[in-house]
């Protein structure tokens, strides 16, 4: 069964530093790889996917991620970070399923963000 | 841009009590979801539905939880006996065919008392 896990349950960062939230995943294939931010009171927003070919994906509102397999990450980055950025991080997981796919989700990541 | 609804927003239930949480996917979707995610705890999957029947369930979907999908629009998770544990935020979601991106709603909050 797949698996991910955050390492880090908060982190806190100045307003235009620079952003890593990590990521490690476990599964026996190539995995389908995801990036969610959840606002308070949100729901879960994609930010970015990874299904298969170029190793560094761009997303939504300036993230980008890489899928390392040797290293079974998948590592979310901002070069500068927003206030609005303050959220709820989730990687997720997802293993194939007939024209689907059930992602598992690691417990989260929270992003503070210092003025 | 299309999105995920969901309603109520909150739900304040007592426990024994059931519920209805309900759910308009994108039209033109095909796949279906339902997630929780107790208060500080990850988000976790429950079921899914595809040509009107579940495809796929986790060891939380037991008896007490049914979906149904009653007309074209509408996506609906029932707990028949609402137990305090059952407190937590429910998430919709649904995808088009083919290996595409889910789309959540903003979530159900069930609070069992």
């Amino acid at each position: 069964a797949q698996s991910v896990t955050q390492p880090d349950i908060h982190i806190t960062v100045s307003e235009g530093a620079s952003l890593e939230l990590r990521c490690n995943y476990s599964y026996g294939a190539t995995p389908y790889l995801f990036w969610y931010v959840q606002s308070p009171g949100q729901g879960l927003q994609l930010l970015l996917k990874y299904f298969s070919g170029d190793t560094l994906v761009q997303g939504i509102k300036g993230f980008e991620a890489e899928f390392k397999r040797s290293q079974s990450s998948f590592n979310l980055r901002k070069p500068s970070v927003h206030w609005s950025d303050a959220a709820e991080y989730f990687c997720a997981v997802g293993a194939p399923l007939g024209g689907s796919y059930i992602p598992t989700f690691g417990r989260g990541t929270s992003l503070i963000v210092h003025p | 841009e299309p999105e995920v609804t969901q309603t109520p927003s909150h739900q304040v239930t007592q426990m024994g009590q059931e519920v209805i949480l309900r759910c308009v996917p994108i039209s033109n979707h095909l796949y279906f979801y339902w997630y929780r995610q107790i208060l500080g705890q990850k988000v976790e999957f429950l079921v899914s539905f595809y040509n009107n029947e579940i495809s796929e369930k986790s060891e939380i979907f037991d008896d007490q939880f049914s979906v149904e999908r009653p007309d074209g629009s509408n996506f609906t998770l029932k707990i028949r006996s609402t137990k305090l544990e059952d407190s937590a935020m429910y998430f919709c979601a649904s995808k088009g065919g083919g290996y595409y991106e889910q789309y959540f709603g903003p979530g159900t909050r069930l609070t069992v008392t």
